[in-house]
């Protein structure tokens, strides 16, 4: 079966450079969520998106944008990176927000130098 | 502050026996899920149980659900090296999935 695609999986950058990450749902999924997760620490919320518009935002700093497109596929645009950025980005879809499951990506792994 | 919060933060066992995780949050849920993560891997739905329900199995899981104490535990039975990972609970109240701060499981062969 199908499940979330994120490229890249791997991503190095230098301080003050943007980074996109991507993310493709399950077909059919109509929520998309991002999160991000530093080294030993868990998931942190940072934004979401139900049918193409921005549905909630957590703890996403102003120097991140994201957006979904026709296609259900998300960006997450990071600029001005800071070495407190390096973490793991996972992408997650669902189709009922009510009482479904989030199916995961595996994730996109940033460094920042 | 954080919706879920997890204990132990860690736990070490002997394979063969039980390992018990706790949850614990703060506002009305719609649902609880818990995942699992090998390290520096992606997450792995285990289990959802829904706010209606009190408890659910899923082969050597269990889980239990008490709305009334906002808290929610995770059994593994007969536990295995394999199960060694992180195990987060996941709280859905409608707007947002908030994650736990996880277990990290140690089972020892």
């Amino acid at each position: 079966a199908a499940g979330v695609i994120q490229s890249p999986r791997h991503l190095i950058k230098e301080k003050r450079e943007t980074a996109t990450l991507k993310c493709y749902p399950i077909p059919r999924h109509d929520t998309v969520y991002w999160y991000q997760q530093g080294p030993g620490q868990d998931p942190q919320f940072l934004i979401s998106f139900y049918e193409k518009m921005q549905s909630d935002k957590g703890s996403i700093p102003d120097r991140f944008s994201a957006q979904q497109f026709s296609d259900y596929h998300s960006e997450l645009n990071m600029s001005s990176l800071e070495l407190g950025d390096s973490a793991l980005y996972f992408c997650a879809s669902s189709l009922d927000t009510i009482t479904g499951e989030l199916f995961f990506g595996e994730g996109s792994r940033l460094t920042v130098l | 502050s954080q919706q879920g919060e997890e204990d132990p933060q860690a736990l070490s066992i002997q394979e063969g026996e039980n390992a018990t995780m706790n949850c614990s949050y703060k506002t009305s849920i719609n649902n609880l899920q818990w995942y699992r993560q090998n390290s520096g891997r992606g997450l792995v739905h285990l289990i959802l149980i829904r706010s209606n329900e009190r408890e659910k199995h899923s082969g050597r899981l269990r889980v239990t659900l008490d709305t009334s104490k906002k808290s929610s535990s995770l059994l593994i039975t007969a536990s295995r090296a394999a199960d060694t990972a992180s195990y987060f609970c996941a709280t859905d109240t409608g707007n947002q999935f908030y994650f736990g701060t996880g277990t990290s499981l140690t089972v020892i062969p």
